[in-house]
């Protein structure tokens, strides 16, 4: 069965701290990961991850995958309150042409200002 | 603009009730999906379709049923078999495998038991 662990499961920190979120995996067929964030609605999507040591950014946020040691980590430096939210780390697994999506139970972050 | 649009964000049921959640997207995708959530955790899938006329069981589906008889529509329906239905449901949509598009997510239905 395929599994997704993340960890902290919530994280309160002040604005300007940087935070990084661990998500590791087991799973058959590995495709890609994903990060997602949810405030309250719909998950938005940040990252898909496919190659072992390749960077992704966006602004603040960065993430990278380990396929040796299965996890990823998203980091997100000098943090705001519009940071809050809820990530969720999912897994693709290669399954004919179907996109199967295994989720985390996400990591909870509180931005204080 | 294209999205995903699921509909009502709200929806009460009483017991032995089935209810029927809507979902449309207009993204041309062919791949549609039913997640649940429940709080705390992460979105467990329901169902799934990759094309008209064709569905899947994901890893919860008891108690659900859908139907895909349009490309754009995927309605999910809670049945009185569900005996746990309160719940944060999210439909989301895909192009299939092939690419390096991710799924993208409506707003969600939150269901409850009156």
């Amino acid at each position: 069965e395929d599994k997704v662990v993340q960890s902290p499961l919530s994280l309160v920190v002040h604005e300007g701290d940087t935070v990084t979120l661990n998500c590791s995996y087991e799973v058959t067929n590995f495709r890609s990961l994903l990060w997602y964030k949810q405030e309250k609605k719909a998950p938005t999507f940040l990252f898909m991850l496919t190659s072992s040591g390749i960077e992704k950014k966006s602004g603040r946020l960065s993430s990278i995958l380990d396929k040796k040691e299965l996890f990823s980590i998203l980091n997100i430096t000098a943090t705001q309150t519009g940071d809050s939210a809820v990530y969720l780390c999912a897994v693709e697994a290669s399954s004919g042409s179907a996109r199967q999506l295994t989720f985390g139970s996400g990591t909870q972050l509180t931005v204080l200002p | 603009d294209g999205g995903i649009t699921q509909s009502p964000k709200y929806l009460f049921r009483k017991e032995g009730q089935n209810v029927t959640l809507s979902c449309e997207q207009n993204l041309n995708h062919d791949a549609m999906y039913w997640y649940r959530q429940d709080p705390g955790q992460g979105l467990r899938l329901i169902y799934y379709s990759q094309i008209v006329n064709d569905f899947q069981k994901g890893d919860i589906a008891e108690g659900y049923s859908v139907s895909r008889e349009k490309k754009e529509s995927f309605p999910l329906t809670v049945t009185s078999a569900q005996k746990n239905p309160t719940a944060f449901y999210l439909c989301a949509s895909s192009i299939l495998s092939g690419s390096n598009q991710p799924q993208h997510f409506g707003d969600g239905t939150r269901l409850s038991i009156l």
